[in-house]
């Protein structure tokens, strides 16, 4: 199985700044990579798919990017909102799922 | 607009089956896969398995060997029922939508199943 590390698993930073997040994968899964956010009590919401593409209504302040192996998700400034835990996925064979460990992204 | 929402019991007894459905309005209920993911309390997210409405299927390796999805196109339903329960199996449990992106675009609330006697 292929598998999906996240770091850091917490990063503490305050309103304004840029988050910088790393998903990797232990071997190459070309762009099938996703990005999901999930806030206390609620389900994950898809943010980035295909490495890169923000999915609907998600805004320009996202950005995902990487291939093969390493995958980023940047927040260019972060907004009171974005505080959260963030998922990695990768999309592949078999299993044909995959979800990495996650992120949290708390209030510095 | 595509809804899920998940349905089942909040408690099951350990060694005993648990049975969820999922239901699904608006939107069309053909061309997705049709999933169940689950998450324990303050973990991460587990994909169990996902249904094809024509009936195919897929499971995660882990728990293959207990889990089975079906699918009822008419009354827009895909259920999960999970056999031998143990206290890891207590999580909330999602039902989502794959519509050919390879990921999930669509979840359901979630349902708290906990595994206690």
């Amino acid at each position: 199985d292929i598998v999906l590390t996240q770091s850091p698993a917490t990063l503490s930073l305050s309103p304004g700044e840029r988050a910088t997040l790393s998903c990797r994968a232990s071997q190459s899964i070309g762009a099938s990579l996703f990005w999901y956010q999930q806030k206390s009590g609620q389900p994950p919401r898809l943010l980035i798919f295909d490495a890169s593409n923000r999915a609907p209504g998600i805004p320009a302040r996202f950005r995902g990017s990487g291939s093969g192996t390493d995958f980023t998700l940047t927040i260019s400034s972060l907004e009171p909102e974005d505080f959260a835990v963030y998922f990695c996925q990768l999309r592949a064979d078999r299993p044909p799922y995959g979800f990495g460990p996650g992120t949290k992204l708390e209030i510095k | 607009q595509v809804q899920l929402q998940e349905s089942g019991p909040g408690v099951v007894r350990p060694s005993e089956t648990l049975s969820l459905i999922c239901t699904v309005s608006g939107g069309s209920f053909t061309g997705s896969h049709w999933a169940w993911i689950r998450q324990p309390p303050g973990k991460g997210l587990e994909w169990i398995g996902y249904t094809f409405n024509n009936g195919q299927t897929d499971y995660n390796p882990a728990v293959e060997s207990r889990a089975t999805i079906s699918v009822d196109t008419a009354k827009r339903q895909f259920s999960l029922k999970l056999t031998s329960l143990t206290a890891a199996d207590t999580a909330v449990y999602y039902c989502a939508r794959d519509e050919a992106l390879g990921a999930f675009d669509i979840w359901g609330q979630g349902t708290m199943v906990t595994v206690s006697s």
